[in-house]
């Protein structure tokens, strides 16, 4: 039971490529998260899915797009991306009617140069 | 104003003693509160549910003021171990987001 894994690790881009993060969840959770992490902020919500089928924006959802493949994964695109896109990225999920717990995956740590 | 504000710290504190430090949040319809944990470069754990009663879990005890509109997180002989920053994440009427705190540092020392 891997929970939540999110690919890849580590990723440098240059200003204008695009890139996806891909997030996996084998707990069956229907709703499913993405975050931003910039030193000395909280997280903030780029875009949800509250449950397979659909998607919803958070706080900053400009400049990124998501899909929610099936249930499992939930994928976060950079089209054109730019410095202010360096952060560190988290995928979390929750399932709905077992509290508001998130589990989170280890985080992609994105450069954009 | 942010939605939930908390004190970065750095909270320097001996091994064995005990650090208490609060969470501010604007919205009163707020209805879920939690302290999450997250080590250095790692994903944030969640540590203890909030309940309007104050609830304790081992030495760790969080307490509620909703009339103030903050939470407390108190950590009672502290261990090496608790280093790491403490986010105050608060869950809104909405029901389906979380907000987050922008943690504060804990440096247990010996």
């Amino acid at each position: 039971n891997a929970g939540v894994t999110q690919t890849p690790k580590f990723q440098v881009l240059k200003t204008g490529q695009s890139m996806t993060l891909q997030c996996a969840q084998d707990m069956n959770h229907n709703s499913m998260y993405w975050y931003r992490q910039d030193p000395g902020m909280g997280l903030r919500l780029i875009y949800y899915s509250a449950s397979e089928g659909t998607t919803d924006k958070g706080e900053v959802p400009n400049g990124y797009n998501v899909s929610r493949l099936n249930k499992r994964e939930f994928s976060l695109r950079l089209e054109s991306a730019a410095p202010s896109q360096t952060s560190v990225y988290f995928c979390a999920s929750r399932e709905p009617g077992q509290g508001y717990e998130q589990y989170f995956g280890p985080g992609t740590r994105l450069t954009v140069t | 104003r942010k939605e939930v504000e908390q004190d970065p710290g750095p909270f320097n504190v001996p091994e064995g003693a005990t650090v208490a430090f609060n969470c501010t949040y604007s919205n009163s319809a707020s209805q879920s509160f939690f302290w999450y944990r997250q080590d250095c470069r790692k994903e944030p754990k969640l540590l203890m549910s909030v309940y309007s009663s104050g609830n304790e879990d081992g030495r760790f005890t969080a307490q509620l003021n909703r009339a103030s509109q903050y939470i407390s997180l108190l950590i009672r002989d502290s261990k090496l171990s608790d280093s790491a920053t403490y986010l105050c994440v608060v869950n809104g009427a909405a029901g389906n987001k979380l907000t987050f705190g922008g943690g504060t540092r804990v440096l247990v020392k010996p």
